[in-house]
């Protein structure tokens, strides 16, 4: 059993659309990031949110943290093709600080 | 900085050889992390550092796997005897613990035939 949730899994859109994913789990966590992997290479982090509700804004990428710390959302605003790649969240509990647990990725492809 | 260092970044073995997987974090981070990715478990954690001794190893999937980091600048990851099932990409990430942001490495692709 996976605790965290991803979805969609596969993603394939247009140049220019928008889109959003998302991140889910039953358990609340004390702060939650995003990661984006691309082929032969290892995950790069994008973002932290810590707070509950927290919005944060990078670029055309918006990250949002559930009010109640159990979930995320990611939306990309007029994808490109440079954000094809395999989007990872990873949620940190309080009581284990540095393991971070991470969901299984939603694998998004922008066609020019 | 040229980030984190593994080798070798592909390796393929037959069944039962031992094979040792190699990082070095980047200079100054003081914890650092082995992980483990494959299509069906997606990326787990086998077993993290804190300035060199092992902090927790649940993630390790059974006594072939060991890891040692003698020193902050060099860390192991050995399988022995290794299976195909251990057929994995095997990545190594550095933190430093104020900052709280992981750096991984490329990874190491890993084939047991």
């Amino acid at each position: 059993t996976q605790l965290l949730e991803q979805s969609p899994q596969f993603l394939s859109i247009q140049e220019g659309e928008n889109l959003t994913v998302y991140c889910n789990s039953s358990s609340v966590f004390s702060s939650l990031q995003w990661y984006r992997q691309e082929p032969g290479e290892g995950p790069v982090l994008l973002v932290t949110v810590v707070t509950g509700g927290e919005v944060k804004k990078l670029k055309r990428l918006t990250f949002q943290f559930g009010d109640a710390r159990k979930d995320s959302s990611l939306h990309i605003t007029a994808a490109q093709p440079g954000d094809t790649g395999l989007y990872l969240c990873a949620g940190a509990k309080e009581t284990s600080y540095d393991k971070v647990i991470f969901g299984p990725g939603t694998s998004l492809s922008v066609i020019p | 900085d040229a980030g984190v260092i593994q080798s070798p970044r592909h390796e393929v073995t037959e069944m039962g050889q031992e094979v040792t997987l190699r990082c070095k974090p980047i200079s100054g981070h003081n914890s650092l992390f082995w992980y483990r990715q494959t299509m069906m478990r997606g990326l787990e954690l086998l077993i993290y550092f804190n300035n060199n001794v092992p902090i927790d190893d649940s993630g390790m999937p059974e006594d072939r796997f060991s890891a040692k980091m003698p020193n902050a600048s060099f860390s192991t990851l050995k399988i022995q005897p290794s299976e195909p099932r251990d057929s994995a990409v095997y990545f190594c990430a550095s933190r430093n613990r104020a900052t709280g942001i992981q750096y991984f490495g490329a990874g190491t692709r890993l084939s047991v035939l």
